[in-house]
């Protein structure tokens, strides 16, 4: 049963678009959320997190917004670039760095 | 460059056979975690170790095994492997044992014949 379910799973957006990645989870224990991006060939690479006593969250061009009541937390990517272009995975953890991983979003940015 | 170095990169072998995977987790990180990557079941949490003592076991097989030592390098032990074991694995360190932020190597891919 997969804990984390992440949505679309692919998508393209033109330069300067704001892709955006949704997740959804059912474990209330679950109490840090990051996000992980992976180039192919690579290792996933943390991005950014956020914890849930946290509504909003911006590192750089990424934001995360979280809903705790709907149980659900979502990452933009503003202003996005072709570098951009990767499979981004949503994440949770209620122990210890167990991670519950979505099955991951490949974005297209293109030129 | 995460600093966590996992060897060999890629492993072909057949049915049957035992093979070992080895990571060396980020200087200083104690914590050591193995993730099992693949298409059907997308990213899944092996087992964790810190210092040496195994801490959290997830969707592991009987026929999986994993340790880490003294100096903190850890291997995964595979074994009577079959054609489902084929995937990426992926050995992570984190500094901060009681979060999810963790640093992944670049994984072992293994397929098997």
């Amino acid at each position: 049963q997969q804990q984390v379910k992440q949505s679309p799973q692919s998508l393209i957006v033109q330069k300067g678009g704001i892709p955006i990645i949704n997740c959804a989870y059912e474990n209330t224990a679950f109490d840090y959320f990051p996000w992980y991006q992976q180039f192919p060939g690579k290792g996933p690479a943390l991005l950014i997190a956020i914890r849930p006593d946290v509504s909003e969250k911006k590192e750089g061009r990424f934001t995360i917004s979280f809903n705790k009541s709907a149980k659900q937390f979502s990452l933009h990517i503003m202003d996005s670039q072709p570098g951009d272009s990767a499979t981004y995975f949503c994440a949770a953890d209620y122990s210890w760095g167990k991670l519950q991983f979505g099955a991951g979003t490949q974005v297209v940015v293109t030129p | 460059d995460s600093g966590v170095t996992q060897t060999p990169k890629h492993l072909i072998t057949a049915t049957g056979q035992r093979v070992t995977l080895r990571c060396s987790p980020r200087s200083g990180d104690l914590s050591v975690y193995w993730y099992q990557q693949s298409l059907d079941q997308g990213l899944q949490f092996l087992i964790q170790y810190y210092n040496g003592e195994e801490r959290a076991k997830g969707n592991i097989l009987e026929r999986f095994s994993a340790q880490q030592f003294p100096d903190l390098h850890s291997e995964l032990n595979l074994s009577s492997l079959e054609l489902g074991d084929s995937a990426l694995y992926f050995c992570a360190s984190s500094p901060t044992p009681g979060t999810g932020e963790l640093f992944f190597g670049e994984g072992s891919r293994l397929t098997v014949l």
